[in-house]
């Protein structure tokens, strides 16, 4: 089975720049989260998807993050413009939803540096 | 939703058993207790769950007394692979929840 596939691994950006973050889920998994883990933090959760619509975005800097999941499969996660304390590990999961969910899968992050 | 309390660091040797307890003095009659080990630069990892009373599988044990307040994660003969960040958390995700992540304990393990 593949797991979650984040893209890019790593990217460098200016402050003031733009920039977008790709997250393709297990196939099947109805909901999809996105994390923000600063360096030597626990993730802190952005935003919850169930299928197509948003759950949980409570914690999402709404004035310059933004994302989306369209068919409610694969997401992107927007930033802009950005700033340097975005600097991060953000994270992609999925998960089952219903009986018998019990694990959330994790991709292996997009590192981003914001000079 | 239920915040966990777990200490920011612990320090092993190769081969003895660790137990990292973790506080969750508010958990909700619904949540499950699980586990993640998180390496650098990589993702966390489900390692383990439960709800009440013991669970054991090939990697770890999960200790939970009858009240759910505080749970244990034992892991037994540690090697230094097992250096890693590890997070206690409380949710159902079998309802559409989330888990909220702490800080996690540094597991150090030496040789």
């Amino acid at each position: 089975e593949a797991g979650v596939a984040q893209s890019p691994r790593y990217k460098i950006i200016e402050k003031r720049q733009s920039v977008a973050f790709w997250c393709n889920p297990i196939s099947g998994h109805a909901t999809l989260y996105w994390y923000q883990q600063i360096l030597g933090q626990g993730p802190k959760l952005l935003i919850q998807f169930q299928n197509n619509g948003v759950v949980d975005d409570s914690q999402l800097p709404k004035d310059r993050f933004s994302a989306e999941r369209l068919k409610g499969v694969d997401s992107t996660l927007k930033i802009q413009p950005a700033k340097l304390e975005d600097s991060a590990v953000y994270l992609c999961a999925s998960s089952l939803v219903g009986q018998g969910a019990y694990e959330q899968y994790f991709g292996p992050g997009t590192r981003l540096t914001v000079t | 939703l239920a915040k966990t309390t777990q200490p920011i660091s612990m320090d092993s040797y190769e081969g003895q058993e660790v137990n990292i307890t973790c506080s969750h003095n508010n958990i909700a009659t619904n949540d499950y207790i699980t586990w993640y080990q998180q390496f650098p630069s990589q993702g966390p990892r489900f390692i383990i769950q439960g709800y009440k009373t013991k669970v054991t599988n090939e990697v770890a044990s999960l200790f939970i007394p009858a009240d759910r307040k505080s749970s244990t994660l034992s892991l037994p003969r540690v090697s230094l692979s097992d250096t890693a960040v590890y997070y206690c958390l409380v949710g159902d995700l079998s309802r559409g929840g989330k888990l909220i992540f702490g800080q996690g304990t540094e597991l150090s393990v030496k040789p």
